[in-house]
């Protein structure tokens, strides 16, 4: 049971490369959610999905997209990379309304 | 809007001292606030939920309680091990969102 996975841990990208970072979870979990923290800042969600084919966004959606095709997995996708982009992401993921949510590890990207 | 500020932003204790740290928060019918524990590069480690005021939970060293307009995570007796970031988020009714403090950086010397 690996809880939830988030690759890559580190990333360093040019202004206006796009990639994705992968999320899954085998805990089954309905929601899943997308995070970024900043240093002084606490952690602000980009965009969530509450099941396989819905998601909505966040407080800092631009610049991101994500799909959810499968309840295991939520990618992000970065579509042109900028540095305000520079930060640490979490993925999370919880099992119904108002319970805790089990975050990844982290992916850290470095946007030059 | 929902906030959370938490306080102090560091602490430094030596082991076997306990204390408390403080998040107020103002939200829109509370439907949970919750307590999480960051090492340095980490995730965050899932802690406590606190639902209601009065409500109060612990575990090992650590206590958490709520009342209507802030919750205390109370550390008796710490060990270096207790070091690290303590993070305090609220989830507001019908929202998705947490919304998080900037959290406590917690340090205990030997």
């Amino acid at each position: 049971n690996a809880g939830v996975t988030q690759t890559p841990k580190f990333q360093v990208l040019k202004t206006g490369q796009s990639m994705t970072l992968q999320c899954a979870q085998d805990m089954n979990h309905e929601y899943m959610s997308w995070y970024r923290q900043d240093p002084g800042m606490g952690l602000r969600l980009i965009h969530y999905s509450v099941g396989a084919g819905i998601t909505d966004q966040g407080e800092v959606p631009n610049g991101y997209n994500v799909s959810r095709s499968t309840t295991e997995d939520f990618p992000l996708r970065l579509l042109s990379a900028a540095p305000s982009q520079t930060s640490v992401y979490f993925c999370a993921t919880r099992q119904g309304d108002g319970n805790e949510q089990f975050f990844g590890p982290g992916t850290r990207l470095t946007v030059l | 809007e929902d906030q959370v500020t938490q306080s102090p932003e560091a602490l430094r204790l030596q082991e076997g001292e306990s204390s408390s740290l403080n998040c107020s928060y103002t939200v829109s019918g509370l439907r949970g606030l919750f307590w999480y524990r960051q090492d340095p590069g980490k995730g965050p480690e899932f802690l406590f939920t606190l639902y209601s005021a009065g409500e109060e939970k612990e575990k090992e060293r650590l206590k958490a309680t709520l009342t209507k307009k802030e919750s205390f995570l109370h550390i008796t007796a710490p060990k270096p091990e207790d070091s690290a970031t303590y993070l305090c988020a609220v989830q507001a009714g019908g929202n998705e969102k947490l919304t998080f403090g900037t959290g406590t950086r917690l340090t205990i010397i030997p």
